[in-house]
């Protein structure tokens, strides 16, 4: 089982609905990341957080530390929006970001 | 403002031959930098990290070395190519935290480079 798992790992949607991607971790975590990866590669981070909800725009995440589970939502999603989204966690016994597998979201006109 | 650069974009390389990453990070001092590996259908893995000049870390053993003769620069090599060293090579910077440990500061990725191993 990895320490990082991702739900789903591909994910369709109609523009304009609600999305949510989900991310559980099985480490003691100081941190978690969530990122956006887009189809040539390149990497964006999109939020930081260890504890509470983030908002940037359309994006908001939220993250549960006793049930150690975050969430990225995605409000009036756009074809734009596709890519793959990764929640990697920074702890376990190295300290390091662990990273899940990524949802791969594909947002549809 | 802060910038991270790779090169080559794309490789194609065979089985047995020399390899040589490039990542230079511009506008900032003494960052930490990172060499992450994402095969196909498989999550970011960490390969090395750096503090400094010098000081390497490796996360797995492998077929891969890392230097880093500048302060914002890091280099991932290999001196025999295999075939499942095939995949996309993403470095990485962020500030050092206290200490000049790798931090819990946010991390900004290089655009990659994608190599495939025939």
């Amino acid at each position: 089982k990895n320490e990082v798992e991702q739900s789903p790992q591909n994910l369709t949607a109609q523009e304009g609905e609600f999305i949510t991607i989900n991310c559980s971790y099985s480490v003691g975590i100081s941190a978690l990341h969530w990122l956006q990866q887009h189809p040539g590669g390149g990497i964006v981070s999109l939020f930081m957080l260890s504890s509470g909800k983030k908002k940037h725009g359309r994006l908001i995440a939220t993250i549960n530390i006793q049930e150690k589970h975050s969430s990225l939502h995605i409000t009036a999603s756009h074809p734009r929006d596709s890519a793959v989204y990764i929640c990697a966690a920074r702890g376990g016994a190295t300290n390091k970001l662990i990273f899940g597998t990524g949802t791969l979201l594909a947002v549809q006109p | 403002s802060q910038t991270i650069h790779q090169w080559p974009a794309t490789l194609v390389q065979p089985v047995g031959s020399p390899l040589s990453l490039e990542c230079t990070v511009e506008g900032t001092s003494n960052p930490n930098l990172y060499w992450y590996r994402q095969a196909a259908g498989r999550g970011l893995q960490l390969l090395f990290y750096s503090v400094g000049i010098g000081q390497i870390s490796s996360e797995v053993p492998q077929n891969l070395s890392a230097s880093r003769p500048q302060d914002r620069q890091f280099i991932l090599s290999s001196k025999k190519l295999l075939l499942s060293d095939s995949g996309f090579y993403l470095c990485a910077w962020n500030s050092p935290g206290a200490g000049g440990s790798t931090s819990y500061n946010e991390q900004f990725f290089g655009p990659g480079t994608r190599l495939t191993v025939l």
